[in-house]
């Protein structure tokens, strides 16, 4: 069976550090791989997309980026946090066709003091 | 274009009562429609969807919901709020090859 797995569940960080969540799937090739933002009494907010190794799609233009190293792998890195970059971080998988849901892991809660 | 709009950030029933999370979406092809939820601090759970075929769709926990094209709808119940229910819950479309997400609403039960 499929599984995620995000690490590491929280995390509290300073401004200006650097940051990088880390997104592995396993039991399924090639899928396509998401990261959504949650803010405080916000909904879900995409912010990057990747329908193959090396391939990144941003919504959202900002501090944050994206990287896809291996099939199942997906990273999302920053240089230099702000504190709006606070929230709870999902990633999640996808296959190709249109009808599939997505699969989420259990997040990652980012505060940036 | 999609989007997704769900009706009422908060909803509060009583344990027992009927639960109804509204949802309406807009799209310019045939929707494939979901509902997922939420417990505090955790990914996202499906806990439907509606792709082809029947219109009313169950799914687990005792929800359901029913695709109304005419009201552009996929409303989610439940004949029977229990405490576990309590959680957000988020209404979505794919019209395309990806999930646009409503708002959200959370759900609260009193005993």
């Amino acid at each position: 069976s499929q599984t995620i797995h995000q690490w590491p569940a929280t995390l509290v960080q300073p401004v200006g550090s650097p940051l990088s969540l880390e997104c592995t799937v396993e039991g399924t090739s090639n899928p396509n791989l998401y990261w959504y933002r949650q803010a405080a009494g916000r909904g879900l907010q995409l912010l990057f997309y990747s329908v193959g190794i090396g391939q990144i799609s941003s919504e959202v233009p900002q501090n944050l980026s994206a990287s896809r190293p291996q099939d199942r792998q997906f990273i999302l890195s920053s240089k230099k946090l702000l504190l709006s970059d606070s929230g709870f971080y999902l990633c999640a998988w996808s296959v190709l066709f249109r009808e599939g849901e997505l699969f989420f892991g259990e997040g990652s809660r980012l505060t940036v003091l | 274009a999609q989007s997704v709009t769900q009706l009422g950030s908060h909803v509060s029933v009583s344990e027992g009562a009927l639960v109804l999370l509204r949802c309406n979406y807009s799209s310019s092809v045939p929707p494939y429609l979901f509902w997922y939820v939420q417990y505090p601090n955790q990914g996202l759970q499906l806990l439907l969807k509606y792709t082809t075929g029947a219109t009313l769709v169950k799914g687990i926990n005792g929800f359901e919901a029913e695709f109304k094209k005419s009201e552009t709808s996929f409303h989610l119940t439940k004949p029977s709020a229990h405490m576990s229910d309590a959680a957000e819950y988020f209404c979505a479309v794919n019209a395309g090859n990806m999930l646009t997400f409503g708002g959200g609403t959370r759900l609260m039960v009193k005993p």
